[in-house]
C-alpha cells in the first residue's frame, strides 16, 4: 500500500497569513508516459463532507479559490494557501489515486487563531 | 448538477450485514470512465477508502477489510450498493458515497452507521 504521510498536524494561522502543509507518499506517484501526479487535495470542513480542491497535485477544481495552490512532484507535494481567510476553517487531506488500495494522508488541521 | 446521498440502517448490532444504498443524479454509471467509490470515517478520525464500482462493472476492493465487502449496481435506477459483512464496533462509521473518474470529483452528505449491542 501506498502510505500518506501529512504534516503538521494541526496548525493555527491567522488571517491573511500564508499557510504551507506538505504530503509525502511511500513511493513516487509520478506516471511516466502521461507526467502526472496522481494527488488529490481535499478540504472538510466541520460538520460537511470533504470537498476536492486539487487534482493532477496542482490542477483547482473549478470555483476554487486561488489562494489554494498544490505544488509538488513525485513523493513530495504541498499544499499552500496565500492569505487564509476565516472560512479556510478545515481538515485538509491528500489522497493517492496512482494504485489502489486507494489512500489518504491523516489530514492537517487548520485553525483560524 | 451532480448530487449523491446514502442511505443506511443507522444502527446495527454486531456480527450483522451492513447494507447501503447511495442514490445519485447528474450523471450515470453506464458512461464511460464513471465510477462510485464508498468512504468511511470515524468520528474525529481519518478518512478510509473502501470499494469502487465502474461503469463497466469492474470492481476494487480495499484488502484490510478482507473478504467483508460487496459493491454493486443498479444503472438503471442511478444506484449503488455497499454490502459489509460481520460488522463490529469498528466499522462505527459516517459513510460517504462519491463520484470517482479517479479522484472523488463529487461526495454525498454521509451516513452514520452505529455497531452496538
Amino acid at each position: 500500500d501506498i502510505v500518506m504521510t501529512q504534516t503538521p498536524s494541526s496548525q493555527a494561522v491567522s488571517a491573511g497569513e500564508k499557510v504551507t502543509m506538505s504530503c509525502k507518499s511511500s513511493q513516487s506517484l509520478l506516471y511516466s508516459e502521461n507526467k502526472k501526479n496522481y494527488l488529490a487535495w481535499y478540504q472538510q470542513k466541520p460538520g460537511q463532507s470533504p470537498k476536492l480542491l486539487i487534482s493532477w497535485a496542482s490542477t483547482r477544481e473549478s470555483g476554487v479559490p486561488d489562494r489554494f495552490i498544490g505544488s509538488g512532484s513525485g513523493t513530495d507535494f504541498t499544499l499552500t494557501i496565500s492569505s487564509v481567510q476565516a472560512e479556510d476553517l478545515a481538515v485538509y487531506y491528500c489522497e493517492q489515486y496512482y494504485d489502489t488500495p486507494l489512500t489518504f494522508g491523516s489530514g492537517t488541521k487548520l485553525e483560524i487563531k | 448538477q451532480v448530487t449523491l446521498k446514502e442511505s443506511g440502517p443507522g444502527i446495527l448490532q454486531p456480527s450483522q450485514t451492513l447494507s447501503l444504498t447511495c442514490t445519485f443524479s447528474g450523471f450515470s454509471l453506464s458512461t464511460y470512465g464513471m465510477g462510485v467509490g464508498w468512504i468511511r470515517q470515524p468520528s474525529g478520525k481519518g478518512l478510509e477508502w473502501l470499494a469502487n464500482i465502474w461503469w463497466d462493472d469492474d470492481k476494487y476492493y480495499n484488502p484490510s477489510l478482507k473478504n467483508r465487502l460487496t459493491i454493486s449496481k443498479d444503472t438503471s435506477n442511478n444506484q449503488a450498493f455497499l454490502k459489509i459483512t460481520n460488522v463490529d464496533t469498528a466499522d462505527t462509521a459516517t459513510y460517504y458515497c462519491a463520484r470517482i473518474t479517479y479522484w472523488f470529483a463529487y461526495w454525498g452528505q454521509g451516513t452514520l452507521v452505529t455497531v452496538s449491542s
